[in-house]
């Protein structure tokens, strides 16, 4: 069955440090990973996908099938970056997406 | 800037009323999906729609829910009759292309549910 699991439900760190969010997946087939942000008081957004291989405001997240993870990482945190982040995952031709829970990223001045 | 419209913003109903949500994606989205998110966890796919057609409706509770789209433009989704578990928010979101290949799903503002 798909699933995605974000351990994380809050995670705190100062501004300028590194942040990284956990999204482990399973799924039998070649899933396409995504994440999606949440700003206070704005619509769920599409952050990135993984088969762009892209870096969103300064974000990037590596597709690791061994570990089955799909890890949002940023090496130094802004303020702004303070928001509800969710991984999610499809299948090809975007087919039944499934969302994690969710991890709320706080960033402390 | 093109989005997803949903009315109501905010609804309050009580249990065993029937309530109705609507969605207008963005115009030319051939695919629309209406999602559940209780608070504290994330969105979870009720149905989804290529054009007029529902192409996945596993997770919808079909004794009481129902979604249509008849048009293949803007949809609604009912639920008769409502339930204290029903409280929500329902997010509507669509996407551009249907078959092959991902495109990212714009999402609307949500409609929050309160059944009392």
């Amino acid at each position: 069955a798909q699933r995605v699991t974000q351990p994380e439900k809050l995670l705190s760190v100062f501004k300028g440090a590194p942040v990284e969010l956990k999204c482990n997946y399973s799924y039998s087939g070649s899933p396409e990973l995504f994440w999606y942000v949440q700003y206070s008081r704005q619509r769920l957004q599409l952050l990135l996908r993984h088969i762009s291989r892209e870096s969103i405001k300064g974000f990037t997240a590596d597709l690791n099938k061994g570990e089955t993870s799909f890890h949002l990482k940023k090496p130094f945190a802004q303020e702004e970056d303070s928001a509800m982040y969710y991984c999610a995952l499809s299948r090809t031709g975007g087919f039944k997406t499934i969302f994690g829970a969710g991890t709320r990223l706080f960033v402390k001045a | 800037e093109a989005e997803v419209a949903q009315s109501p913003r905010y609804k309050i109903t009580e249990k065993s009323q029937a309530v109705a949500f609507w969605c207008d994606p963005i115009s030319g989205h051939a695919t629309l999906y209406w999602y559940r998110q209780i608070l504290g966890q994330g969105p979870e796919l009720l149905v989804q729609f290529q054009d007029e057609s529902v192409v996945d409706d596993s997770q919808l509770p079909k004794d009481r829910f129902s979604a249509e789209r008849l048009k293949g433009v803007d949809s609604t989704l009912k639920i008769q009759p409502a339930e204290l578990g029903d409280s929500a928010m329902y997010l509507c979101a669509s996407s551009p292309r249907k078959g092959a290949g991902w495109t990212e799903a714009f999402f609307g503002q949500g409609t929050r549910l309160t059944v009392v």
